[in-house]
């Protein structure tokens, strides 16, 4: 079955700690998507790559980053400069940037701090 | 830019009677409409989107859609409530211009269906 796979399921950082959460997708989709879900807020993007080596800032980049080297892979890293980092964190993707079809999306990765 | 308003933060229904959840829309052109729906630990499931054409639009697991444009609304419908529709419910939409358009999510309405 095509889809896209988020892991850990659950991640803890530790104070000043950079943690990575991976995204992959087996749908060879072109478009990749990191959103942020913080409860009543509904989901606010953090960062979409439109191709492979190509990744450019959603709405609140600030402490994170992300990197775009196969086009079934799109990691995103919390750095330490994420003061608030606990959420929930969904990957999304989708056929073609702007296309009309639905994004897809992965199961979440819930961050919290220790 | 784009918004959308998801006004009920919960909707409590019976299960047997309709359901509706309401979603209103602003874009500069013309929308592209989504909605998902989302349980507990889970990602976002695609229900059903208006694109163009009849403006009643059939989804995923009975429910339905309806797109009204003087009103820029989208609520979602369906006849009668089953108690696993309970859920999170997620209205979206992007500007069907060219170039990158990002898909702006409302902040979701709880739907409670009791037994």
């Amino acid at each position: 079955d095509g889809g896209i796979t988020q892991s850990p399921k659950y991640l803890f950082r530790k104070e000043g700690q950079n943690v990575t959460l991976s995204c992959e997708q087996n749908l060879n989709h072109d478009a990749m998507y990191w959103y942020r879900q913080d409860p009543g807020q509904g989901l606010r993007l953090i960062y979409y790559s439109q191709i492979v080596n190509d990744f450019q800032k959603g709405d609140i980049a600030e402490g994170y980053s992300v990197s775009r080297e196969k086009k079934e892979s799109f990691p995103l890293t919390v750095t330490s400069a994420q003061k608030n980092p606990t959420a929930f964190y969904l990957c999304a993707s989708s056929a073609i940037q702007g296309d009309r079809q639905p994004q897809h999306f992965g199961d979440g990765t819930r961050l919290s701090i220790l | 830019a784009q918004s959308v308003a998801q006004p009920e933060d919960q909707v409590n229904v019976a299960e047997g009677n309709p359901l509706t959840v309401k979603c209103t829309y602003s874009v500069s052109g013309n929308p592209y409409l989504f909605w998902y729906v989302q349980y507990p630990n889970r990602g976002l499931q695609f229900l059903l989107k208006y694109i163009t054409g009849d403006n009643l639009v059939k989804g995923s697991y009975g429910f339905e859609a309806e797109f009204n444009k003087s009103q820029t609304s989208f609520h979602l419908k369906k006849p009668s409530a089953l108690v696993s529709d309970s859920a999170l419910y997620f209205c979206a939409v992007r500007d069907g211009g060219t170039g990158f358009q990002k898909l702006v999510f409302g902040t979701g309405t709880r739907l409670l269906v009791s037994p």
